[in-house]
């Protein structure tokens, strides 16, 4: 069936380094992808999106690649901060009439080490 | 931009006892909205959307129900309680149907 999932559970990186997480998607149908943030005790904060069309795209210290040959999407954050210590999920959209039908990673924990 | 109202924080349950859950959204119009559970270390799980006032779909059979009184208003309910309801509730809004879901800060639901 359909799963969205993640290589690593916890990642730990030193403070100003670069971190990479992955995603595995299954459901080749997918159109648009979102990575978000959750930091303990809130909801899930968009980062950065990206649609099936593009493999590559850049924001603000993140960058999300997307690689359609092998179904994996990865979030790439330069400069790793401790704000950034967070669990990160990725989230494919399968697409629909008049509502997103979106399903969500497990998540990765990045842990920033000062 | 979009901004996602989730009250209570945290709520504090006895089994069998009715909840009401609210959501609003301000900053937009005729959002999609949803409500999801998300269990610990797990991912989070629809539970219903609403792509307008009164309309409402259920993703999953369970003790809860949802109703969309206004355009930006969205409310999970129950009348009476099990100790599975239990978990970390979150209200999503989306504009459209290519922009990303954006998330309220959750209730916390503890069931005794």
């Amino acid at each position: 069936g359909e799963s969205v999932g993640l290589h690593l559970p916890t990642l730990s990186v030193q403070e100003g380094d670069n971190s990479i997480i992955n995603c595995a998607y299954s459901n080749s149908a997918s159109d648009y992808f979102i990575w978000y943030k959750q930091e303990s005790g809130k909801g899930p904060q968009f980062i950065i999106d990206i649609r099936s069309n593009m493999d590559k795209r850049q924001g603000q210290r993140v960058t999300v690649l997307l690689n359609k040959t092998v179904k994996h999407l990865s979030l790439q954050i330069a400069a790793t901060q401790p704000g950034d210590s967070a669990v990160y999920f990725c989230a494919e959209n399968m697409g629909g009439g008049g509502y997103q039908k979106v399903t969500f990673g497990t998540g990765t924990k990045l842990q920033v080490i000062p | 931009s979009q901004t996602i109202h989730q009250w209570p924080a945290t709520l504090v349950q006895p089994v069998g006892s009715p909840l009401s859950l609210e959501c609003t959204v301000e900053g937009t119009s005729n959002p999609n909205l949803y409500w999801y559970r998300q269990a610990a270390g797990r991912g989070l799980q629809l539970l219903f959307y609403s792509v307008g006032i009164g309309q409402i779909s259920s993703e999953v059979p369970q003790n809860l129900s949802a109703s969309r009184p206004q355009d930006r208003q969205f409310i999970l309910s129950s009348k009476k309680l099990l100790l599975s309801d239990s978990g970390f509730y979150l209200c999503a809004s989306q504009v459209g149907q290519n922009g990303p879901q954006h998330f309220g800060d959750g209730t916390r639901l503890s069931i005794l």
